[in-house]
């Protein structure tokens, strides 16, 4: 059974639109993390959360917000999407318990048209 | 920041050939893990080795921590090993993996 989700798989949006993409994981971890991905860039880090209530921002923020609302929930959210946030973005669960290895979702392929 | 490096950048293998891919980073690591990428884009956690030497499989990562590289060696290639190899270290405690580029493996039969 997949132990991180992510929805939806893909997504087109325009651009100056609201995009949610959201992210479940069965593992009981309390920490979870958004990565996207491009081409010439590798994985880069845009928010991470220790637990339910909690958002820190990662090394790429701008132009996203986080929201861990449980601790099974994460979700990225792109309030104005830009052409520029057309990505592949991957979210992630680790914690102490596995001395913070991290077990990542399928991705969720965004395009900002 | 962090840095992660990894060589070579590509690599073509015959089925049953070894190969050895290389990582080396910046700053002191925590937590280094090892994953491959499928060519359809799932991430696959293959082995977490912030020291020493591990084993799974057909893979061996060694990892020299004050060297600052980490060392992924696999045995016997076989076609479905084809895809993307990549290193990510951890420098404190809970934050983020920063990644390097990857090295893209093709197993020819």
């Amino acid at each position: 059974e997949a132990a991180v989700t992510q929805s939806p798989r893909n997504k087109v949006a325009v651009t100056g639109g609201k995009v949610t993409l959201s992210c479940n994981q069965t593992n009981n971890h309390n920490n979870m993390y958004w990565y996207r991905q491009d081409t010439g860039h590798g994985l880069r880090l845009i928010h991470y959360s220790y637990g339910a209530g909690s958002t820190e921002k990662g090394d790429i923020p701008d132009g996203y917000k986080a929201s861990r609302p449980s601790q099974e929930n994460f979700s990225l959210i792109l309030e104005l999407a830009t052409p520029s946030q057309t990505s592949v973005y991957f979210c992630a669960s680790g914690d102490s318990r596995n001395s913070y290895e991290q077990y990542f979702g399928p991705g969720t392929r965004l395009t900002v048209l | 920041g962090q840095q992660v490096q990894q060589s070579p950048a590509s690599l073509v293998l015959q089925e049953g050939e070894n190969a050895e891919l290389q990582c080396n980073f910046s700053s002191t690591a925590t937590q280094l893990q090892w994953f491959y990428q499928s060519p359809g884009g799932s991430l696959v956690s293959l082995l977490s080795n912030p020291s020493g030497t591990k084993h799974t499989g057909r893979l061996t990562s060694t990892t020299v921590t004050k060297e600052r590289r980490s060392s992924l060696h696999i045995s016997s290639s076989q076609t479905t090993d084809s895809g993307t190899y990549l290193c990510a270290i951890v420098g404190n405690y809970a934050q983020g993996l920063t990644f390097g580029l990857g090295t893209r493996v093709s197993v020819f039969p």
